[in-house]
């Protein structure tokens, strides 16, 4: 079972580039997540898809931008990469639920440096 | 700004000893998650608690939700090596659609 797949899994940028993080998900869910996780905090929020054709902002959505392309996929883009960006990146799956409230199925992540 | 703080940040403890981390919120939450992270590795969800007043166990993990729902605690009896890792509380805000938060984990370390 693939469950949740992040790609690429490293990835080194330059100032100034831009990227797509590309994440796929084979569990039929309806509910997609992009956080970012930073050495000494938890996950935060980037942007959710709470089902096929609608993305919301999550916590800290500037300088990102998502695309829900069908039900299995959700993209994440970086228009113009900045140091700040230099982060682990995880995409995440659930079933639908009312509040957001069913446990997310977590991709193994993307480290990513912005140089 | 709303936040769900957790403590401590780091443990370390010797196997066989108990542990707990807390999760505390300033405002209401609606449900409550744990998840587990190993260290390389990508969170797993171990439990969702819903209602105030809630605890649930899995062998030898104990969780609580507190009677106000502002709060939450993980305690594990006997730790054992493969325990390892940061444990995270998520909760979802009661008054808001998109409110996902995390608290910053704590890291559990166990000398054998």
């Amino acid at each position: 079972n693939a469950g949740v797949t992040q790609t690429p899994k490293f990835q080194v940028l330059k100032t100034g580039q831009s990227m797509t993080l590309q994440c796929a998900q084979d569990m039929n869910h309806n509910s997609m997540y992009w956080y970012r996780q930073d050495p000494g905090m938890g996950l935060r929020l980037i942007y959710y898809s709470a089902s096929e054709g609608t993305t919301d902002k999550g916590e800290v959505p500037n300088g990102y931008n998502v695309s829900r392309l069908n039900k299995r996929e959700f993209s994440l883009r970086l228009e113009s990469a900045a140091p700040s960006q230099t982060s682990v990146y995880f995409c995440a799956s659930s079933e639908f639920g009312r509040d957001l409230n069913q446990p997310q199925h977590f991709g193994d992540g993307t480290r990513l440096s912005i140089l | 700004g709303q936040q769900v703080m957790q403590i401590p940040q780091y443990q370390h403890v010797q196997e066989g000893e108990d542990f707990t981390t807390y999760c505390n919120s300033s405002t209401t939450l609606s449900n409550i998650q744990w998840y587990k992270q190993r260290p390389g590795g990508h969170p797993v969800f171990l439990i969702q608690l819903v209602k105030s007043g809630e605890v649930k166990k899995q062998k030898r993990l104990t969780f609580q939700f507190g009677e106000a729902k502002k709060n939450s605690s993980l305690h594990i009896t006997a730790t054992q090596t493969t325990d390892v890792g940061t444990y995270f509380c998520a909760g979802k805000v009661y008054s808001s659609a998109s409110k996902i938060i995390f608290g910053s984990g704590t890291r559990l370390s166990i000398r054998p």
